[in-house]
Formats: structure tokens, sequence, C-alpha cells
């Protein structure tokens, strides 16, 4: 079967960095997504990885690691509106996206 | 500005009520999406389209159905919706759902079944 996995809450605080980790097992890969989703909101595009390495994109970094099925998001210099459900999805082989159920980052000042 | 809109925001339906959900796009994708959404899980696709080419996820119940009568408009029925059938559902597109194909959500509707 298709599984992702990603912590169900993390805890941080304001300015600070955090991590949240997302290990998969799909069939096939095409690409891994992460998705900001605000209580009651849509989810939003955050990053997009295909290829081994660390993708930057201002206070928000993504690394993926395609031999360990293993990404994580990054978040530097926390601000209250960070606070949200952070979602891992993988693209398969039928370019279906695999979801996670989210990581609920919560923000304390 | 190119969007996904999704009418209406909140919905409110009786058991067993049919209730029609819309989304609508001006990103002119060929691709669209329905998903169920409820809380604290990951969204579960119902269904999409690309273009006319309509594909059914094998565990979507037969209550659900979906037109798209023209590239900008995708409606979701639900026939005869039940409490279990509560939740948010999310329209997104992407431009051919190929690889490296991002997804473009609506706002979301929330429906509650009374």
């Amino acid at each position: 079967g298709q599984n992702i996995d990603q912590p169900t809450e993390m805890t941080a605080t304001e300015g600070a960095i955090v991590q949240i980790n997302c290990t998969y097992q799909t069939s096939g890969f095409n690409g891994l997504f992460w998705y900001q989703q605000h209580a009651g909101e849509a989810p939003t595009f955050l990053s997009y990885n295909v290829l081994d390495g660390l993708e930057e994109k201002g206070r928000f970094s993504s690394f993926l690691s395609r031999s360990k099925g293993y990404s994580y998001l990054l978040l530097k210099e926390l601000q209250m509106k960070d606070s949200a459900s952070y979602l891992c999805a993988v693209m398969d082989s039928n370019y279906q996206l695999i979801w996670g159920a989210g990581t609920k980052l919560i923000i304390k000042p | 500005d190119a969007m996904v809109i999704q009418n209406p925001r909140y919905q409110v339906t009786q058991f067993g009520k049919p209730v029609t959900l819309s989304c609508s796009q001006t990103l002119n994708h060929n691709v669209m999406y329905w998903y169920q959404q409820k809380s604290s899980q990951a969204p579960k696709l119902l269904f999409h389209y690309y273009d006319k080419d309509f594909n059914n996820e094998a565990d979507t119940p037969d209550n659900f159905q979906s037109r798209r009568p023209n590239t900008s408009f995708c409606f979701l029925d639900i026939r005869s919706p039940g409490l279990g059938d509560a939740a948010m559902y999310l329209c997104a597109t992407s431009r051919d759902g190929g690889a490296t194909d991002t997804q473009y959500f609506g706002p979301g509707t929330r429906l509650t079944v009374l």
C-alpha cells in the first residue's frame, strides 16, 4: 500500500526554527509537494522537490532524499502566522497525489 | 487574478436532500479535481477530469457524482447526503496532470448535514 507519515502535531517558539519530517512509501515517485493549510481554509502550495537536495524559498526550505523516502520542511524565523497544518504529498507513478494527514504546527510567543 | 473559485463557502443541507457544490477556474487548466477533507485528515480524492475525460476513484461512493460542462466549471452533486458526508470539499486544478504539475486549490466549501 501507499503511505505518507508525518508527525501529528509540533510546537515551536516565535523566531525559532522548526523542521517537519515526512517519510513515504509509494508506487513510483514523480515529486514531493509541501502545502500549508490554515484552519478552515484550502491548502496553498509551498514547494516541490523531485531531485535530491535542498530547495530554498525565503524562510522556507524543503529537502528530499529519494533513496531514503524522506523529506523535511524547514521553517526559519517563525512568525505567529505560520501556525497552520503542513501537508506532505507525493505524486506516484500514475501522477496521483498521495497525501499525508498533515502536521499541525503551533507557534507560541 | 487567475484563480479557483468555489461556491458557496458554507452549505447546510438536510439529511437525504440533494446538494450541488460548484467550482470555477480562470487558469484555463485541463485537469479539475474534487477532494473531500475531514478534520485533521488528509484530503481524499473523489474524482478528477482530464478535460472531459472523467476519472472516478474506486472507493468513491455512488452517492457522489460530478459534471464538467466546460473547461471552466465543475460541479459536485451529492444525491442523498448522510451525516458522514459532512466535510470540507476542495476543488483543485492543474495544468495537465503530469509530473511536476502543481495543484491549485479553491477556498473550499464546508458542508454541514443536519
